[in-house]
């Protein structure tokens, strides 16, 4: 079956710092990846997201890029800022899947002034 | 383009009441999922909706049903509740499910008594 491996939080880093957030992942075919983001008291927002091998998906300052050969998917951000507190979702979905995302544990992010 | 919607967004219910939760998803999207979320068992798919049909189960008891209505809102229902029924439950939105991204709601707080 599929699974998403996280690296577990909380990550706590000061502002401006670089944020690496690693995702490795298990797929039958060819998966589609994606990266969400959860703000206290809210649903997920979809941060960004790459459907191929060597796709990088980027937003926000955000990215990550698709790789096959190590099968994964890590976050990152050069220069983070405190309003990029929250916690983040690796996910995972195949053609097989019928509308189930395969989410990761999450990783809270703390980042202090 | 309004985002997905879901009502109520915080509810308290009994032990053995039964609850039912609205999702109204992004104008044009056919299909709907469902997730439970909690500390322990983080994100859990319940079920997937495309054209009034429901494609895809999760490992959740007989309780957890849903539907969806010509118009491709959603509604999910849990019946006799147990304590253990207490998350917050997340619907998502896509196109026409697959591997198209999935836009989430804000979500439907639900705490059992």
């Amino acid at each position: 079956g599929n699974s998403v491996t996280q690296m577990e939080g909380p990550v706590t880093l000061s502002e401006e710092a670089f944020l690496t957030i690693n995702c490795t992942y298990t797929a039958t075919g060819y998966p589609s990846l994606f990266w969400y983001v959860q703000y206290p008291g809210e649903g997920l927002q979809l941060l960004l997201k790459a459907t191929k091998a060597d796709d990088k998906g980027s937003n926000k300052g955000f990215e990550a890029t698709y790789r096959k050969e190590t099968t994964s998917f890590h976050l990152e951000k050069g220069s983070v800022q405190v309003s990029d507190s929250a916690v983040y979702f690796c996910a995972l979905i195949t053609t097989d899947s019928w509308g189930k995302l395969q989410f990761g544990a999450g990783t809270q992010v703390v980042v202090t002034p | 383009k309004a985002g997905v919607t879901q009502t109520p967004r915080y509810l308290i219910k009994t032990r053995g009441q039964q609850v039912t939760l609205s999702c109204s998803p992004i104008s044009g999207h056919r299909s709907v999922s469902w997730y439970q979320q909690t500390p322990g068992q983080g994100l859990q798919f319940l079920f997937e909706y495309f054209s009034e049909t429901q494609r895809n189960k999760g490992n959740f008891p007989g309780r957890f049903s849903g539907r969806q209505f010509s118009n491709s809102r959603s509604e999910m229902n849990v019946s006799t509740l147990e304590l253990g029924d207490s998350a917050l439950y997340l619907c998502a939105s896509s196109l026409v499910g697959g591997v198209d991204e999935q836009y989430f709601g804000p979500g439907t707080r639900l705490t059992v008594t």
